[in-house]
């Protein structure tokens, strides 16, 4: 059973490229989400899903898109990479998004540096 | 959204018990209080969870106060490998809002041989 999978685990962009970053749970998890973590800053929220084909915006959504096409895939975009958003970026799932109290599993986060 | 606030650091010896406090004073009946550390380098993980009851499970103990205002993480005899961030965050027992579970700065934990 390999949890969250997030790839790749170091990412370097140029200002201005795009990429995405990927995450995949095997555990037909209902809930996923992508936070961002900078130092001294703790977790902050990007962007949540609820249910394949439902997502919806987070603390800090600017310059991230998200999509959910299926239960297992909950890929990030960055459209245009900017230097603001070089981070550590980690996804994360729960079997249900609310009614009950299904804890939150991580991936082991991605590391992007933006130049 | 209901908030907590948790002490910026702590330190501890090996050996003894951690009292890791955490306050939610606008926390609402069906708010769930929800503890996950994360170790250096890692995703966080998840380590307890209550509602009004104490709670004890193989890695810690919570202990929520009657009037839920407040809660401790408990660790019995902290360990090395237990220097990490600490992150107390509560969990709407509900929709809308639940889903933008958020998390705060946590404790940083240390642990002196």
């Amino acid at each position: 059973n390999a949890g969250v999978t997030q790839t790749p685990k170091f990412q370097v962009l140029k200002t201005g490229q795009s990429m995405t970053l990927q995450c995949a749970q095997d555990m037909n998890h209902e809930y996923m989400s992508w936070y961002r973590q900078d130092p001294g800053m703790g977790l902050r929220l990007i962007h949540y899903s609820v249910g394949a084909g439902i997502t919806d915006q987070g603390e800090v959504p600017n310059g991230y898109n998200v999509s959910r096409s299926t239960t297992e895939d909950f890929p990030l975009r960055l459209l245009s990479a900017a230097p603001s958003q070089t981070s550590v970026y980690f996804c994360a799932s729960s079997y249900s998004a609310g009614g009950d109290n299904s804890p939150l599993h991580f991936g082991n986060g991605t590391r992007l540096t933006v130049t | 959204d209901a908030k907590t606030t948790q002490p910026n650091s702590m330190e501890s010896n090996e050996e003894e018990p951690v009292h890791l406090p955490c306050n939610h004073s606008t926390i609402s009946g069906t708010d769930y209080i929800h503890w996950y550390r994360q170790l250096p380098s890692q995703g966080p993980e998840y380590v307890i969870h209550g509602l009004t009851s104490n709670v004890n499970n193989r890695m810690a103990s919570l202990a929520i106060a009657e009037d839920r205002k407040s809660s401790t993480l408990i660790l019995h005899r902290a360990t090395l490998r237990d220097a990490a961030v600490y992150y107390c965050i509560l969990r709407l027992n509900s929709g809308g809002s639940n889903y933008k579970l958020t998390f705060g700065k946590g404790t940083l934990l240390t642990v002196n041989p």
